[in-house]
């Protein structure tokens, strides 16, 4: 069964710190990895969507790999700011279930 | 593209009672989903459709809860006889031609309290 895990739980960095976020999978046979944003009591925003074929995607300040072999992805945010507070999601579609599995996220505070 | 549109945004209600969530996806995409949030956790797949078939079902979907898409356009998700258990946040997504690689969109979610 597909397990997916962020690590931390939580993290509070002051403006302008670069910082990374971190997912882990247990099934290695997905067919992509995708990162969301969600802020409270909202819905989930798409922030990048990595094929099984590549190795990372950016946009903006944003930067995600992933690397199948180990399970893991990472996701990069440069130069933070306050607006980049919410809680991050890493996903992954495929392996032993097919739908996207969600893990609990990385709840993010970027201290002005 | 007016995104992903859920009705309503919140509801409450009291154990026992019957409701019922709508819907609206981005009006090209084919694929509809429906997900349960509960605070602190990431979301959970409840069910999906492709255009008007519902092709997978969570076993988190109990009896009590129907999902339907008719004419493979907005999608109602019902729960009968709400439980306290039901309280999530209940949120539909939607994607285009291709399970596999396309990105999800999600609307704002509906908000369901049951006292």
């Amino acid at each position: 069964k597909q397990e997916v895990t962020q690590i931390p739980a939580a993290l509070s960095v002051p403006e302008g710190e670069n910082l990374v976020l971190n997912c882990s999978f247990t099934d290695s046979a997905i067919y992509n990895l995708q990162w969301f944003r969600q802020d409270p009591g909202k819905g989930l925003t798409s922030l990048l969507l990595i094929q099984s074929s590549q190795r990372e995607q950016t946009s903006g300040r944003l930067n995600a790999s992933l690397d199948k072999s180990s399970g893991r992805s990472t996701l990069y945010i440069a130069a933070s700011q306050p607006g980049d507070s919410a809680t991050y999601l890493c996903a992954v579609y495929g392996g032993s279930q097919g739908n996207l599995i969600f893990g609990k996220g990385t709840k993010l505070s970027v201290k002005p | 593209d007016t995104g992903v549109s859920q009705d309503p945004r919140h509801k409450i209600t009291k154990r026992g009672q019957n409701v019922t969530f709508r819907c609206d996806p981005i009006s090209e995409h084919n694929r509809l989903y429906w997900y349960r949030q509960t605070l602190g956790q990431g979301p959970e797949f409840l069910t999906y459709f492709q255009n008007e078939a519902q092709l997978e079902k969570s076993r988190l979907l109990s009896d009590r809860f129907s999902a339907e898409r008719p004419k493979g356009s907005f999608s109602t998700l019902e729960i009968q006889r709400t439980e306290q258990g039901d309280s999530a946040m209940y949120l539909c997504a939607s994607s285009g031609r291709q399970k596999t690689l396309e990105k999800l969109f999600f609307g704002s979610g509906t908000q369901l309290s049951v006292l």
